[in-house]
């Protein structure tokens, strides 16, 4: 597609399961990044791609968040032991390339994720 | 990571009217753009600065980059009921090399 696809678009699951996001880049982008927004709130950076390069994963709030991004494109995050406070929208977007400040981010509109 | 300060947080208008709003940093930018968030959808690309002083339209939005690069203004005039949503500030520095977003201001136009 021409945008940043995301999906599933809502999840909805008890407390203690594992859930996986998925995003699919604009094709060509080479950049990738994973934010939260919590309701109400602004966005929190999670986590980046840029090619081949190792990700930037400082902004993942504990271990049991990754992400990983297969081929250069596609990428999951992945939440293990979900807790209600990982509730939140998850936004993907990308860029054609990483740390060029005249190459905005464009986003997808993200996985509303909710825990019971 | 940094946040951007935005302000208001919220705005509350009659359709018709015309709208300010601003982000501030402690740090110098070099780009600074300006998102629209509807209600169930992703951020979208309003505006793009990559110059300090530069003043940019797009259609009734009108963005400018300031003049000591730690500050940029948004304004809309003449409110219209589709301008709901949130909007966010979003800026690239030079030491850096990722955006840092701001906190958002939700718009409600009364019809």
């Amino acid at each position: 597609g021409a945008g940043v696809s995301q999906s599933p678009s809502n999840k909805v699951t008890e407390k203690g399961k594992d859930v996986e996001l998925r995003c699919d880049p604009i094709s060509g982008h080479t950049a990738l990044y994973w934010y939260r927004q919590s309701l109400g709130q602004g966005l929190e950076f999670l986590i980046y791609f840029q090619g081949n390069s190792a990700p930037d994963k400082s902004g993942l709030p504990s271990d049991r968040f990754s992400a990983e991004r297969t081929g250069g494109s596609v990428s999951t995050l992945t939440i293990q032991r979900t807790q209600q406070e990982d509730s939140a929208v998850y936004l993907c977007a990308s860029s054609l390339v990483w740390g060029g400040s005249n190459q905005p981010q464009h986003f997808g509109d993200g996985t509303r994720l909710s825990i019971l | 990571g940094q946040q951007l300060n935005q302000s208001p947080q919220s705005m509350f208008i009659q359709e018709g009217e015309d709208v300010s709003m601003n982000c501030t940093s402690s740090s110098i930018f070099n780009t600074w753009l300006w998102y629209k968030q509807e209600p169930g959808e992703g951020p979208v690309l309003l505006i793009a600065l990559y110059k300090a002083g530069e003043l940019t339209s797009n259609g009734r939005l009108t963005a400018q980059f300031g003049i000591t690069r730690k500050d940029s203004f948004l304004n809309i005039s003449a409110s219209i009921p589709s301008d709901v949503g949130i909007y966010f500030c979003a800026g690239h520095s030079n030491t850096g090399n990722q955006f840092y977003f701001g906190t958002g201001t939700s718009l409600t136009v009364i019809p």
